[in-house]
């Protein structure tokens, strides 16, 4: 049974500081892996997709790598600032594309 | 701006009451969804419609009744609603089921308070 994780459950770091999330899984059969954000008491936005064919995307300040040999993703954003508070989630896509399994997110406060 | 439009953005009801939650989307897409997501969870799913026809039920209680009136709109019906179904109620959607690479598109939710 596919299990995702994400460590920490809760990261604070002062603006400017480039940070890295990480998502681990522990089934490497997967279609693709999703990195979200969702800000309190909102909806969850897309940010970026990674076929399993694929090492990595680029969006602006962030980047998504995904290795799955090792079960594991990173998203990467550069030059943090405060309204890259939220919390992030990441899913994977395994047996249908409809079945998101996802991690439990990890609560990123950026500090001013 | 969400692409995936939810209404009402909060709604209280008690234990006897009915009303819809409503998610509509007018980006050509397919696949239509239902979360739940309690506090500090991860949402789980609930429904998935693809061409208006309900697809995936994952053993949702009958007091919660989705209907796909067209391919733009998705409905919750809510009857009879227990406390612990208090949530954020999720829609998305995605281009389709056979479409393994796209990702799912979400609305802002509707924050569910059963009293």
């Amino acid at each position: 049974k596919q299990e995702v994780t994400q460590i920490p459950a809760a990261l604070s770091v002062p603006e400017g500081e480039n940070l890295v999330l990480n998502c681990s899984f522990t089934d490497s059969a997967i279609y693709n892996l999703q990195w979200f954000r969702q800000d309190p008491g909102k909806g969850l936005t897309s940010l970026l997709l990674i076929q399993s064919s694929q090492r990595e995307q680029t969006s602006g300040r962030l980047n998504a790598s995904l290795d799955k040999s090792s079960g594991r993703s990173t998203l990467y954003i550069a030059a943090s600032q405060p309204g890259d508070s939220a919390t992030y989630l990441c899913a994977v896509s395994q047996d249908s594309n409809y079945q998101l399994i996802w991690g439990a997110g990890t609560k990123l406060i950026i500090k001013p | 701006d969400t692409e995936v439009t939810q209404t009402p953005k909060h709604l209280v009801m008690g234990m006897t009451n009915k009303k819809s939650l409503k998610c509509e989307q007018h980006m050509g897409h397919r696949a239509m969804y239902w979360y739940k997501q309690k506090a500090k969870k991860p949402p789980e799913l609930m429904f998935v419609y693809s061409y208006e026809k309900l697809s995936i039920n994952e053993s949702v209680p009958s007091r919660f009744s989705p209907e796909c009136p067209n391919s733009s709109l998705l409905n919750l019906h809510l009857h009879a609603l227990q406390p612990e179904d208090s949530a954020l109620y999720l829609c998305a959607s995605s281009q389709g089921l056979g479409e393994f690479n796209q990702p799912q598109h979400f609305g802002d939710g509707t924050r569910l308070s059963i009293l």
